[in-house]
């Protein structure tokens, strides 16, 4: 069984610091790590994609992925209260073969709460 | 910005009815797919469709479960004989050619549509 572990929070932090979320997953031949965004009653929204060992930046996020750890993990710098949300880490765990692109395993989320 | 587009946004339904749930992914896009969130869980896969044929398809997707391209643009999910289980946010979602613009199978997801089976 593929399985998507988080933690599942609340995380609680004060607006302007550090937000760390962290995933990690069972399937070694995964190629494909995103962040997605999941505010109450609404969809997921990408805000993060990695596919290589080492750190990725965008803006005030930072993904993080060691494939040897079967780890990864969201930074958010400067959180703002409108950051509060479920963060959901999906894997891509299936390889590329005849018309599959593979789907997703999605964990159960990091409630993450930024207060003012 | 192209979107996913969803409809409708909330379905209500009795027990035993069939219900079709409608996509229309981003245009350019080729390969479609359904999650599902039930309330307070996680996103579940159910089936990837490419080429006007189910690429892969979880466990959940049984026989009381269909998809269809039924013309260029739309993209649905049939649900043959509602049960109450089958309560949930359906999510569908499209992803473009392997490899387009440096993008490695990234799906955008539409708002969903909120299925209640009474």
């Amino acid at each position: 069984q593929k399985e998507v572990e988080q933690n599942s929070g609340p995380l609680s932090v004060p607006e302007g610091a550090i937000a760390s979320l962290n995933c990690t997953y069972s399937d070694r031949v995964s190629q494909s790590f995103f962040w997605y965004r999941q505010y109450s009653g609404k969809s997921p929204e990408l805000i993060m994609s990695i596919y290589s060992n080492g750190d990725k930046e965008d803006g005030r996020f930072t993904a993080q992925l060691n494939k040897a750890s079967q780890y990864v993990s969201l930074l958010i710098r400067d959180s703002q209260p409108s950051d509060s949300a479920t963060y959901l880490c999906a894997v891509n765990v299936s390889p590329n073969y005849g018309g599959s692109q593979g789907n997703l395993i999605f964990g159960k989320g990091t409630k993450l709460s930024v207060k003012p | 910005e192209p979107e996913v587009t969803q409809t409708p946004s909330h379905q209500v339904t009795q027990m035993g009815q069939e219900v079709i749930l409608r996509c229309v992914p981003i245009s350019n896009h080729l390969y479609f797919y359904w999650y599902r969130q039930i309330l307070g869980q996680k996103v579940e896969f159910l089936v990837s469709f490419y080429n006007n044929e189910i690429s892969e398809k979880s466990e959940i997707f049984d026989d009381q479960f269909s998809v269809e391209r039924p013309d260029g643009s739309n993209f649905t999910l049939k649900i043959r004989s509602t049960k109450l289980e089958d309560s949930a946010m359906y999510f569908c979602a499209s992803s473009p050619l392997m490899g387009d613009r440096g993008s490695k199978n990234i799906q955008y997801f539409g708002a969903g549509t909120r299925l209640s089976v009474l």
